[in-house]
């Protein structure tokens, strides 16, 4: 089975700390993906990328960052984090063609306080 | 129109009753097509994807009609442990990444 890895279940942060998400996947796939989900909106993206050291914007980057230095592992960064980014933040992986869809991470729910 | 809708429910059914979700798209080159499941707090899982007419597993069947873009859902002898949030998932193909419906809301009571 993919396998989707999430670093942390639940985070707390302060207004203005530098965050950082991790998300490795175990099954060689090409494509990760970084959503956030809020009640009512349902998944929104934010950063994509097909291949290491590529990233794409979604729909939503503002505020945000990616690494993906290694072919497994995709980071979302918040620069410096607000209340608005209280949000479930899902990492999502596929092969290229998408084909089998989407394997997703068992997401973080973060908090900024 | 948007590219993936659905009703959003939510759908209050009893245990034993037959349920149907329908989902359409605005892009009528989409390859493929998925339905999602999502638990409340959790993850979205894969429940079934559709390729061609349509498929069947156990107590869920999944339609798809190309003329008229949607994609349906029919839920059999639904069970308390069918409650969860259903996402309509379509696959533009080599134009992008999957698109996301919002999810329809089914609650089953006893």
């Amino acid at each position: 089975d993919v396998k989707v890895t999430q670093s942390s279940r639940y985070l707390v942060k302060r207004t203005g700390e530098k965050v950082f998400l991790e998300c490795v996947q175990d099954m060689d796939h090409e494509n990760m993906f970084w959503y956030r989900q809020d009640p009512g909106l349902g998944l929104r993206l934010i950063y994509f990328s097909y291949d290491v050291k590529m990233k794409e914007k979604g729909d939503i980057p503002e505020g945000y960052s990616v690494s993906r230095e290694k072919k497994e592992r995709f980071s979302l960064i918040l620069e410096s984090a607000s209340t608005n980014q209280t949000s479930m933040y899902l990492c999502a992986s596929s092969s290229q063609d998408r084909i089998y869809g989407y394997t997703f991470g068992s997401g973080t729910r973060l908090t900024v306080v | 129109r948007k590219e993936v809708e659905q009703d959003p429910g939510p759908f209050n059914v009893p245990e034993g009753a037959t349920v149907a979700f329908n989902c359409t798209y605005s892009n009528s080159a989409s390859q493929s097509f998925f339905w999602y499941r999502q638990d409340c707090r959790k993850e979205p899982k894969l429940l079934m994807s559709v390729y061609s007419s349509g498929n069947e597993d156990g107590r869920f069947t999944a339609q798809l009609n190309r003329a008229s873009q949607y994609i349906s859902l029919l839920i059999r002898d639904s069970k308390l442990s069918d409650s969860a949030t259903y996402l309509c998932v379509v696959n533009p193909g080599s134009q992008g990444n999957l698109i996301f419906g919002k999810g329809t809301k089914l609650s089953v009571k006893p």
